[in-house]
C-alpha cells in the first residue's frame, strides 16, 4: 500500500538553526500539506502546496517558514531560525490524483522536531 | 474560522463494549468529517469519513453519523478489540479548501 514517508524520525536543534525536515508524499497525489502537533494538543494545519506554490496557510505559518518542492518527489519545510515553541511532531500529508480531486488526507509517521 | 469541539478526552470501554465519540463544528460551510486513528509513534491514519451528502456511514465495525443541522457528527466503534485501543481525532473541512481543522483527540482504551 503506499503511504508517506518522513526523514528523519527525530530531529535535535539549537535554539536558532535551521532545519529542513523532508517527506516523500505518495507518487500521484497533487496536493501536499504539512502539520503540527505540539506533545499532548490538536494536531494543526500550517500549510499546503499545490501546483508548485502554496495555496493556503495557516497563522502558524509565519516568515520562519517555508516550503519546497525540489524534486519530482520530495516536500520539505524549512523552519530558518527555530525557537524553543518549534518543538512539536511535524505530520507531511497528500491528497489527490492524477484523475479525481480528493480531500483524504494520508498522513506520514512524523517527524519528531526537539528544540533545546 | 472552523472550530472542532471533541468529546470524551478519554474513553474506557470493556472488550466487547461499544464505544462513542461525539464532535461538533462551527462552520456550517463544512462538508467533510474524517476520522483519524493514531497510534503510539505514528501518524494519523483515515479510517472512515463521511460527506455532508450524507447522514450515516458504515464500514465493518466503525460507523460514523452526521447531523448537519445540529452541526455533530459521532464515530461508532462496536465489539471493540485490544487493538482498537489509540487516539481517535475527528476533523472538519469544506470541499475545496486545503486544511483539515481538528478536534483535540480521544484517547480510547479497551480493558481486557
Amino acid at each position: 500500500e503506499p503511504e508517506v514517508t518522513q526523514t528523519p524520525s527525530h530531529q535535535v536543534t539549537q535554539m536558532g538553526q535551521e532545519v529542513i525536515l523532508r517527506c516523500v508524499p505518495i507518487s500521484n497525489h497533487l496536493y501536499f500539506y504539512w502539520y503540527r502537533q505540539i506533545l499532548g494538543q490538536k494536531v494543526e494545519f500550517l500549510v499546503s502546496f499545490y501546483n508548485n506554490e502554496i495555496s493556503e496557510k495557516s497563522e502558524i505559518f509565519d516568515d520562519q517558514f517555508s516550503v519546497e518542492r525540489p524534486d519530482g518527489s520530495n516536500f520539505t519545510l524549512k523552519i530558518r531560525s527555530t525557537k524553543l515553541e518549534d518543538s512539536a511532531m511535524y505530520f507531511c500529508a497528500s491528497s489527490g490524483s492524477s484523475f479525481w480531486f480528493s480531500t483524504e488526507a494520508f498522513f506520514g509517521q512524523g517527524t519528531r522536531l526537539t528544540v533545546v | 474560522g472552523e472550530n472542532v469541539e471533541q468529546h470524551p478526552s478519554t474513553l474506557s470501554v470493556q472488550e466487547g463494549d461499544s464505544a462513542v465519540i461525539k464532535c461538533t463544528y462551527s462552520d456550517s460551510a463544512s462538508n467533510y468529517f474524517p476520522w483519524y486513528k493514531q497510534e503510539l509513534g505514528k501518524g494519523p491514519q483515515l479510517i472512515i469519513d463521511i460527506r455532508s451528502n450524507v447522514g450515516e456511514k458504515k464500514d465493518q465495525r466503525i460507523a460514523v453519523t452526521l447531523n448537519k443541522t445540529a452541526k455533530h457528527f459521532s464515530l461508532h466503534i462496536t465489539e471493540t478489540q485490544p487493538e482498537d485501543s489509540a487516539v481517535y481525532f475527528c476533523a472538519a473541512s469544506w470541499e475545496g479548501a486545503d486544511g483539515l481543522t481538528f478536534g483535540k483527540g480521544t484517547h480510547l482504551i479497551i480493558q481486557p
